[in-house]
């Protein structure tokens, strides 16, 4: 059964500071892993898709990379902003026995100080 | 385009009560997904359906259920509510089944008591 870690769960850093999220998976025989943006009590907000055949992903301030091999991605965020400040969730999409459902973490929440 | 909406956004319902959520994906999208998201489970995957048909059903009792129409719109049941079914409730549309990124909604909060 794939499970999913984030580490850290919690983080806090100044404004300006590029900071990296972790995400592990147990079994690399991945489709696509997707990382969301969750602000509290509200949805979740696409940030990136990476397909297994990929290794990086960028959107703006945002990098994503991905090592299937190792089980292993990272979320670079540069020059964070108060605005950056949410909690931020991996998940990975295999074939399982729920078809293709999203496996998620548990988060990792970012705080970002002025 | 207007992004998946969720009705209603708040519930409060008493134990043992049942309870309908409503979504509309994207338009476009046909494949509408449902998660249950607690403090300490984090988000579960509840089922998935495509053309009017569940294709993937997550570990849940069989007290939720869900359907979806032709317009691809998708509703939700809870039956018996218990506490600890009180979560966000989210749903994700994507254009097809499978490998598509998703676009969640804003969730409907329910709460048991």
């Amino acid at each position: 059964k794939q499970e999913v870690t984030q580490i850290p769960a919690a983080l806090s850093v100044p404004e300006g500071e590029n900071l990296v999220l972790n995400c592990s998976f147990t079994d690399s025989a991945i489709y696509n892993l997707q990382w969301f943006r969750q602000d509290p009590g509200k949805g979740l907000t696409s940030l990136l898709l990476i397909q297994s055949s990929q290794r990086e992903q960028t959107s703006g301030r945002l990098n994503a990379s991905l090592d299937k091999s190792s089980g292993r991605s990272t979320l670079y965020i540069a020059a964070s902003q108060p605005g950056d400040s949410a909690t931020y969730l991996c998940a990975v999409r295999d074939v399982s026995n729920s078809g293709y459902a999203l496996n998620f973490g548990k988060g990792t929440s970012l705080l970002v100080t002025p | 385009k207007a992004g998946v909406t969720q009705t209603p956004r708040y519930l409060i319902k008493t134990r043992g009560q049942q309870v309908t959520l409503s979504c509309s994906p994207i338009s476009g999208h046909r494949s509408v997904s449902w998660y249950q998201q607690t403090p300490g489970q984090g988000l579960q995957f509840l089922f998935e359906y495509f053309s009017e048909t569940q294709r993937n059903k997550g570990n849940f009792p069989g007290r939720f259920s869900g359907r979806q129409f032709s317009n691809s719109r998708s509703e939700m049941n809870v039956s018996t509510l218990e506490l600890g079914d009180s979560a966000l409730y989210l749903c994700a549309s994507s254009l097809e089944q499978g490998l598509y990124e998703q676009y969640f909604g804003p969730g409907t909060r329910l709460t048991v008591t």
